[in-house]
């Protein structure tokens, strides 16, 4: 079974630019989350989906982050424009339900100049 | 949710086993303990986690003490390819409906040394 897909899996921009990143959750999983690790911290929460409403997007900086989920299943997550400061790895993760795990994928990696 | 302290680094002999505390003395009757690690470049991954009986699966023990305030994370016979962030991190797991995302704090780097 294959596990979450990211892409791409790096992306170098210069700062004002727009960027997007696509997240495809392991199949049959309803809930979608969206996290942001920078370098040398543990992985922060920016929103979670539950089929395709956003259930918790209260650390999603709106002035320039948007997401969606629009069928339920494939995800997207925008930034525009893009700040030297939104250089960090943006990772996507998959949980069925209330299912106890939550399946990570291998992240995409921006840096922003 | 309760908040984790971690050593933020540890080294282990390889094939020994590699024992991991983590305080999280402010931990509520109805929250977890769930560890996952993340390897270099990688995505985190789920270990195993508990409420307050111990726990064992193929990857490692989980050992939480009575009073619930900390608990060790077991791997039995370290490998290189162990290396990697551990994260300790508790959290209330719902029964139906959606839940949280994780709070993760910084972690162990736990080395593993051939």
């Amino acid at each position: 079974e294959a596990g979450v897909v990211q892409s791409p899996r790096y992306k170098i921009i210069e700062k004002k630019q727009p960027v997007a990143f696509w997240c495809n959750p392991i199949s049959g999983h309803n809930t979608l989350y969206w996290y942001l690790q920078n370098l040398g911290q543990g992985p922060e929460l920016l929103i979670r989906y539950e089929n395709e409403e956003a259930v918790d997007d209260s650390q999603l900086p709106k002035d320039r982050f948007s997401a969606e989920r629009l069928k339920g299943v494939d995800s997207t997550l925008k930034i525009q424009p893009a700040e030297l400061g939104d250089s960090a790895v943006y990772l996507c993760a998959s949980s069925f339900g209330s299912g106890t795990e939550q399946y990570f994928g291998p992240g995409t990696r921006l840096t922003v100049t | 949710d309760a908040k984790t302290t971690q050593p933020p680094s540890m080294d282990c002999a390889e094939g020994r086993a590699a024992n991991l505390p983590c305080n999280h003395s402010t931990i509520s009757g109805n929250e977890y303990v769930y560890w996952y690690r993340q390897i270099h470049s990688q995505g985190p991954q789920y270990i195993i986690h508990g409420l307050k009986n111990n726990e064992t699966n193929e990857m490692a023990s989980l050992i939480i003490t009575e009073d619930r305030k900390s608990s060790t994370l077991i791997l039995p016979h370290a490998t290189l390819r162990d290396t990697a962030v551990y994260y300790c991190i508790v959290r209330v797991a719902y029964s139906g409906g959606g839940a949280d995302g994780l709070t993760f704090g910084k972690g162990t780097h736990l080395i593993i040394q051939p």
